[in-house]
Formats: structure tokens, C-alpha cells, sequence
């Protein structure tokens, strides 16, 4: 079954300070897609990036990293030297092209980054 | 500027009646989807479409209605039967699941 799990509902802390935000998935195909979408306080969602699973390459993008391992089902986020305008929902998605093409989000997990 | 527009942003309702949510794209995706947000669930998959005249049910499709007579536009109805259609609605558009999805803004329905 295509599942998405993201057990941190919220978390807090101080700005400067770093956080992980932790992604488990579940998929029975080969071939899988990814994916972490940022939604602040307006409520429309935003792209971050993209993984497919042949590619385990960890990922950097300024103060944003991704931690990708197969053998632990998770595709970790990482916020280093957080800051107040990184407080928002983060969800993680999970995309099966060759099966049911569906796209599922996980249940996301609400960061507050305090000054 | 290329996008993707839900309309209206608000939108109240009387118990029983059907309400349409619009959802329209300019960006050439073949796929569109709806979902619902409900506090603390995440986002719910309701229907998706990756083609014109075709679509399929996602995990929660009971009381909703969909259609896809154009590339553009993917509206969802809201029927009388949905339980509690009290939530926010976001409408998103692709060029498939391999491709990352671009998002409307949403409509909060409040059902009274």
C-alpha cells in the first residue's frame, strides 16, 4: 500500500537552532517519486523537492538538506540554522507513476520557529 | 503570468445544497487533483484526473462529484450526500507524478 508517515505533529523551536523533520514511506513498486511541500499561514502550498528512488543522493539547497535512504523507507528534511520565516507546515508526498499515479501527502508537520 | 486560480477563496453554504469549487490552470498540465485539508489530517486525496475526460477516485471521492471536459479546468461538486464538507479545499496541477505539483490557494468551505 502507497502510505506517507510523518510523526512529528509539531514541533517548536528557537531560531538559529537546526531541525529535522522525519518522512517514512511505504511503497510496494520500484519506481517512486518524492517530494516536500512547504505550506505557510496563506495556505497554498509550495514545491521544495523532488526524489526518485534510484537517486540517494543527499541534497543540499542553502540552509535546506535531504537525508534519502532506502533501506529506511525515510526522506528526512533538515532546516539548519532555522529562522521565523521558516514557520509553516511541511509535508511530505509520495507519487507511484507506474501504479496508481496517485499523489499522497503525509499529515504534515507543524514547525514554529521562535525569535 | 501562468498559474493555477481557485475560485472563490470563501465560500458559505447551506446544509443540503450542492456548491461547485472552480479550479482552472494555464499551465499546459495534463494531471489535476483535489484535496481536502482538515485539521490535523493532512491532505486527503478526493479525485484526480491525468488526462481530458477521464478521472479517478481517490481515498475519500463519497459526496463529491468531479469533471474534465477541458485540459484547463477541473471542478468539484460538493454534494448534499458529503457528511461533513466543512474543510479547505486545494486544487493542484501537474505534468504528471513524476513532476512536482503547483497548488492553488485554496477555498475554505463552511457548510452552516
Amino acid at each position: 500500500a502507497q502510505k506517507v508517515t510523518q510523526a512529528q505533529t509539531e514541533i517548536s523551536v528557537v531560531e538559529k537552532e537546526d531541525v529535522t523533520l522525519d518522512c517514512v514511506y511505504e511503497t510496494r513498486d520500484t519506481t517512486y517519486y518524492l517530494f516536500w511541500y512547504k505550506q505557510p499561514p496563506s495556505g497554498e502550498l509550495v514545491f521544495l523537492i523532488r526524489r526518485n528512488s534510484f537517486d540517494e543522493q543527499n541534497e543540499i539547497s542553502g540552509r535546506y538538506s535531504w537525508n534519502f535512504q532506502k533501506s529506511t523507507s525515510s526522506f528526512n528534511f533538515t532546516i539548519t540554522a532555522s529562522q521565523v520565516v521558516d514557520s509553516a507546515v511541511y509535508f511530505c508526498a509520495l507519487s507511484e507513476p507506474y501504479n496508481t499515479d496517485k499523489l499522497i501527502f503525509g499529515t504534515g508537520t507543524r514547525l514554529q520557529v521562535f525569535p | 503570468d501562468g498559474g493555477i486560480t481557485q475560485s472563490p477563496k470563501y465560500l458559505f453554504r447551506k446544509e443540503g445544497q450542492n456548491v461547485t469549487l472552480s479550479c482552472e490552470q494555464n499551465l499546459n498540465h495534463d494531471a489535476m487533483y483535489w484535496y481536502r485539508q482538515d485539521p490535523g489530517q493532512g491532505l486527503r486525496l478526493i479525485y484526480y484526473s491525468q488526462i481530458v475526460n477521464d478521472f479517478q477516485k481517490g481515498d475519500i471521492a463519497e459526496g463529491y462529484s468531479v469533471s474534465r471536459e477541458k485540459k484547463e479546468s477541473f471542478p468539484l461538486t460538493v454534494t448534499s450526500a458529503q457528511k461533513n464538507p466543512t474543510a479547505f479545499y486545494l486544487c493542484a496541477s501537474s505534468f504528471g507524478s513524476r513532476t512536482e505539483a503547483f497548488f492553488g490557494q485554496g477555498t475554505r468551505l463552511t457548510v452552516v
